[in-house]
């Protein structure tokens, strides 16, 4: 079946700090991994992606790494911030086998706080 | 213009109202999407229009009905909704849904309360 499990749920760090926040999927098949921020009553924004054929990817002080043989891939905020304080998604696209066409999993979401 | 918006922003209906949520993009996008998301849940996906043809209908119930006049509009329809629908509704787009590595862009969403 179609799953990503994403640990922790929550979590609170010290501004300064790193954030590490982890998912799992379970279709062997999902080859583009995007990670989206949430802010309270806001749109869901991509912060950043990979793609499965990459096994790490960094921009500034976000990170996102892959490892196909065990389905799984982390975000990595390093120096966080209190703007940083918002709800992650992660997400696996997979193919839907009716259409053809793909889809998003996402994951179950990480509410992350940067204490100041 | 790089944005997905959406209206209204609040909507307050009975049970047995007909109302439509909006939703329109720019950005020559052929998939468009409407979720679905609860309170501290992810976005659950209920329709997926590409090249203006329903692609995925996530058997969502038929009080909701999806319409797709052109290419940069989405529509959701709404009749005899429960107050278990109450949510937020997101339309998002993407370049097309063939590809794997499409970026989905979402619009601020529509903050929907059934009584």
């Amino acid at each position: 079946g179609e799953n990503v499990e994403q640990h922790p749920s929550t979590l609170s760090v010290q501004e300064g700090d790193s954030a590490v926040i982890k998912c799992t999927y379970s279709d062997s098949a999902s080859n583009y991994f995007p990670w989206y921020k949430q802010e309270l009553g806001k749109r869901p924004q991509l912060i950043i992606d990979i793609r499965s054929n990459v096994g790490e990817k960094k921009d500034q002080r976000i990170a996102v790494t892959l490892n196909k043989t065990a389905k799984h891939f982390s975000l990595h905020i390093t120096e966080t911030q209190p703007e940083d304080s918002a709800v992650y998604f992660c997400a696996a696209s997979r193919r839907y086998r009716t259409s053809g066409t793909y889809k998003y999993i996402f994951g179950t979401g990480t509410r992350l706080k940067v204490l100041a | 213009d790089t944005e997905v918006t959406q209206t209204p922003k609040h909507l307050v209906m009975g049970m047995t109202n007909k109302k439509s949520l909006k939703c329109e993009q720019h950005m020559g996008h052929r998939a468009m999407y409407w979720y679905k998301q609860k309170a501290k849940k992810p976005p659950e996906l209920m329709f997926v229009y590409s090249y203006e043809k329903l692609s995925i209908n996530e058997s969502v119930p038929s009080r909701f009905s999806p319409e797709c006049p052109n290419s940069s509009l989405l529509n959701l329809h709404l009749h005899a909704l429960q107050p278990e629908d109450s949510a937020l509704y997101l339309c998002a787009s993407s370049q097309d849904q063939q590809g794997a590595y499409n970026e989905q862009f979402f619009g601020p969403g529509t903050r929907l309360t059934v009584l």
